[in-house]
């Protein structure tokens, strides 16, 4: 299948500093991304929608000055927790769709996930 | 907006057992309904698909059925074997251009040898 790697896979950081996610469709072209969210033992919590170009779609609930979203490409979307704090800690999930070619059968790619964890 | 349930929230089979999966959803307009794979610490892995054009699909020891009138859709894992244990998400989206998925609440499927 696709490709969708995400980095870092995990991070440590102090409580009050900011997180950056990056998740990259490595061999075909995303117009759009999404970022979910999972607690331990839990289901993924669909956070946002990332559009090339555009403002990112924020579900109900989801602070959009905390969890922002840039997708400047087509092959690059992040997510930066600003001002993190314990209760952000979780493994964040990031998934691509092709928008083009032969990967364009609708199936949505994961990426590796990144586990942060908020001191 | 879509609501997804799944059922049951733990499975315990000896190898060799069957075991199924329910999900009930809410949205008549979802079209698309994708089962996960998802083990400790990794990616959901996608095992399984199934569309609203069609009741049934089938792949080696997997199957999905889907009931559009009673919007409930079942995966069915036949001769389970140790390495099928695992957290299984069942998900339904609508089909916009883009695959916007909501996932059910997850299975966890231990498989005894």
């Amino acid at each position: 299948g696709a490709v969708v790697s995400q980095h870092p896979s995990w991070v440590i950081c102090k409580s009050g500093t900011s997180v950056k996610i990056e998740c990259r469709s490595l061999d075909f072209q995303a117009t759009t991304m999404f970022w979910y969210r999972q607690f331990p033992k839990q289901s993924l919590m669909l956070m946002a929608t990332s559009n090339e170009g555009s403002k990112a779609t924020y579900e109900q609930g989801v602070e959009k000055d905390k969890f922002l979203i840039n997708h400047a490409s087509l092959t690059l979307s992040t997510l930066t927790v600003t001002s993190a704090h314990p209760e952000d800690s979780s493994f964040y999930i990031c998934s691509a769709q092709s928008s083009s070619g032969s990967r364009n059968t609708g199936e949505l790619f994961f990426g590796e996930g990144s586990r942060l964890t908020v001191l | 907006g879509e609501n997804v349930e799944q059922h049951p929230s733990t499975l315990s089979v000896q190898e060799g057992d069957s075991a199924v999966i329910k999900c009930t959803y809410s949205d008549s307009a979802s079209n698309y309904f994708p089962w996960y794979k998802q083990e400790l610490g990794k990616r959901p892995q996608l095992i399984i698909d199934i569309r609203s054009n069609v009741g049934e699909k089938k792949d080696q020891r997997i199957a999905v059925t889907l009931n559009k009138t009673a919007k409930h859709f079942s995966l069915h894992i036949t001769e389970t074997q140790p390495e099928d244990s695992a957290v299984y998400f069942c998900a339904a989206s609508i089909n916009t251009g883009f695959q916007k998925l909501v996932f059910g609440t997850g299975t966890r499927l231990l498989v005894s040898p």
